[in-house]
């Protein structure tokens, strides 16, 4: 079965670092997406990663240790317009992702 | 680019109606899947399909079917709707099995 645990909810303020967790339990590993999705719209694509390390990606990075199945967003310079959903999904050895509940960001000012 | 279309963007639904969600992408896209989303629960699969011709169940199949006809459509097809039907759905495409998966706007549905 398929178990990915993120936060609900978090705050943070304008200019600030925000970092958020993911971690997962699976029965297959092909890599591990963020997406964003602010209210009402549909999800976007973030970023991917399927080696140990960090992606960097503009004000943007994510953090993935597959021995410790565990992942981070990490958000730089936050924004008005970060506050938004963030999903965690892995893609399993199958051909569909498997989503966290996701993770609720408010930037405050 | 039009990416990924969905019809319609909301409707209402009578308990025991059908009714079918339209989704089409211009991407060439081979796999494509369906998910509904709701307050607390995250996305869940629904149906997907990895090459047009197949199709496969996901993780909250009941009540729902699907057809892969051509590589661009994959309707969606509510036989006979429930208000436990009430949900945001979303259509998505991938060039193929575990890439980026791009989705569509959403049909926001109502049974009542």
């Amino acid at each position: 079965g398929q178990n990915i645990d993120q936060p609900t909810e978090m705050t943070a303020t304008e200019g600030a670092i925000v970092q958020i967790n993911c971690t997962y339990q699976t029965s297959g590993f092909n890599g591990l997406f963020w997406y964003q999705q602010h209210a009402g719209e549909a999800p976007t694509f973030l970023s991917y990663n399927v080696l140990d390390g960090l992606e960097e990606k503009g004000r943007f990075s994510s953090f993935l240790s597959r021995s410790k199945g565990y992942s981070y967003l990490l958000l730089k310079e936050l924004q008005m317009k970060d506050s938004a959903s963030y999903l965690c999904a892995v893609s399993d050895s199958g051909y569909a992702l498997n989503f966290g509940k996701g993770t609720s960001l408010l930037v405050t000012p | 680019t039009a990416g990924i279309t969905q019809a319609p963007t909301s409707q209402i639904l009578a308990a025991g109606r059908s009714m079918t969600l339209r989704c089409t992408q211009d991407m060439r896209h081979n796999a494509m899947y369906w998910y509904r989303q709701d307050l607390g629960l995250g996305l869940r699969l629904i149906h997907y399909s990895n090459t047009a011709g197949t199709t496969g169940k996901g993780e909250v199949p009941d009540g729902y079917s699907v057809s892969r006809a051509n590589t661009d459509d994959f309707p969606l097809t509510l036989a006979s709707a429930v208000p436990s039907q009430t949900s945001v759905y979303f259509c998505a495409s991938s060039a193929s099995g575990p890439d980026t998966q791009y989705f569509g706007p959403g049909t926001r549905l109502t049974v009542l």
